[in-house]
């Protein structure tokens, strides 16, 4: 079975603090992403990765950044994390050329921003 | 620009009924794919059920079925005979081999309560 691991469950931080959270996947999969997940709104893309050292914007990507040194590793950065940062945010990964496999997803980290 | 729309945010069902979760979609694309996602309390998602547009015969994942209609870009998912472990965040996605990295988008979800 694929695993996807995020390294926190819970993360508390303060604001204007430089938050890390860290994804790994162990399937080898091309494609990595990160979401954010707000009640009302689902998941809402933030970036995506098809390879290594590559990255694209999702569709809210203004206050943080990512990260991928390794194909099994996709890190968000929130650069100055605000209070309206504070939400679940769950990393997926996925194979590249096949639409219709599945995105398998982490637990999530559920960060909030003091 | 492709946009997924749950219009249930709540629902709830007696164990052994049935529900139908609703999920419109609107897309120009013709080829795409349609996924359920089931995420239940404090656990990690997971796929329930997914449909490729170009297959005209309805997935079903045992007790799982979606009713897909293209003409009206609706794709609702049937539970039959509800079980506790059934209540969850269920979520209605999108792709398309048009997508860069197979990106999905989400409707808002439907938080789906099974009550004994």
């Amino acid at each position: 079975d694929v695993k996807v691991t995020q390294s926190s469950r819970y993360l508390v931080k303060r604001t204007g603090e430089k938050v890390f959270l860290e994804c790994v996947q162990d399937m080898d999969h091309e494609n990595m992403f990160w979401y954010r997940q707000d009640p009302g709104l689902g998941l809402r893309l933030i970036y995506f990765s098809y390879d290594v050292k590559m990255k694209e914007k999702g569709d809210i990507p203004e206050g943080y950044s990512v990260s991928r040194e390794k194909k099994e590793r996709f890190s968000l950065i929130l650069e100055s994390a605000s209070t309206n940062q504070t939400s679940m945010y769950l990393c997926a990964s996925g194979l590249d050329w096949l639409g219709n496999q599945p995105q398998h997803f982490g637990d999530g980290t559920r960060l909030s921003i003091l | 620009a492709q946009t997924v729309t749950q219009s249930q945010p709540e629902m709830s069902v007696q164990e052994a009924e049935t529900v139908t979760l609703s999920c419109t979609y609107d897309t120009s694309e013709n080829n795409y794919y349609l996924f359920w996602y089931k995420q239940p309390p404090s656990r990690q998602m997971i796929l329930v059920i997914r449909q490729e547009a170009y297959k005209q015969q309805n997935a079903t994942e045992n007790r799982f079925s979606v009713n897909f209609q293209k003409a009206a870009k609706s794709f609702s998912l049937k539970i039959s005979d509800s079980q506790l472990g059934d209540t969850a965040m269920y979520f209605c996605a999108f792709t398309s081999n048009n997508n860069a990295g197979n990106m999905l988008t989400f409707g808002g979800g439907t938080r789906l309560m099974v009550k004994p």
